[in-house]
């Protein structure tokens, strides 16, 4: 069965500082998407960064960039420059090409610190 | 652009009754997605349409949930009936493509958080 694993339940930051989530995954499919989800506190969830498997290149949006190790099947988010609207739960998502399938890991409750 | 809608936000229900979520997604996209997430847990789909139809139900449990989306826009979940281990918060997600597997982005709804007691 497909999984995602995030082995950090909490984590905290100082502002500006750097920090970087783990998710580990489990498949056999050589195709497929991996994507990162913010949710803050009483808001909606949203995407942070979108990877595709055969692409070799990291995903990054502004402060936000993945480390994507395929045969290791890891998948870190590194968070640059914290700030305080970051904090969230953070949820690591796979999607294997040509499904239907979406799996979710639970979560890293992330607060960043003034 | 107005963002996926959800209501009611919040639900509290005895055990054995019934209940119903509504869900408006964007509009133009093709698929929708219910997810359940348990305190502690991360979202897990339980259905998807593409447009009207159903293209995935494999963790519905279809003996008390149902699902309909209704001329390819608007949905609704229902359970009837409910048990204590439905509680939890039940998101709406929607998707432009039409296309299986295309790691599309997905824009989720705020949520109807659900207490079952």
């Amino acid at each position: 069965a497909q999984t995602v694993t995030q082995s950090q339940p909490e984590m905290s930051v100082q502002e500006a500082e750097t920090v970087t989530l783990s998710c580990t995954y489990d498949t056999s499919e050589n195709n497929y998407y991996l994507f990162w989800y913010k949710q803050p506190p009483s808001r909606q969830m949203i995407l942070v960064i979108r990877q595709e498997a055969y692409k070799q290149q990291n995903a990054t949006e502004n402060r936000f960039s993945v480390n994507f190790q395929k045969a290791a099947k890891s998948f870190s988010l590194k968070i640059s420059d914290s700030q305080l609207g970051d904090t969230a739960m953070y949820f690591c998502a796979f999607h294997p090409s040509g499904t239907y399938k979406y799996i979710f890991g639970t979560g890293t409750r992330l607060k960043v610190l003034a | 652009e107005a963002g996926v809608a959800q209501s009611p936000r919040y639900k509290i229900i005895e055990k054995r009754q019934s209940v119903a979520f509504w869900c408006n997604p964007i509009s133009g996209h093709a698929t929708l997605y219910w997810y359940q997430q348990i305190l502690g847990q991360g979202p897990k789909l339980l259905i998807q349409f593409q447009n009207n139809g159903v293209v995935d139900d494999s963790q519905l449990p279809k003996d008390r949930f149902s699902a309909e989306r209704l001329k390819g826009v608007d949905s609704t979940l229902k359970i009837q009936p409910a048990k204590l281990e439905d509680s939890a918060v039940y998101l709406c997600a929607s998707s432009l493509g039409g296309t299986s597997g295309s790691g599309d982005t997905q824009y989720f709804g705020p949520g109807t958080r659900l207490t079952v007691l």
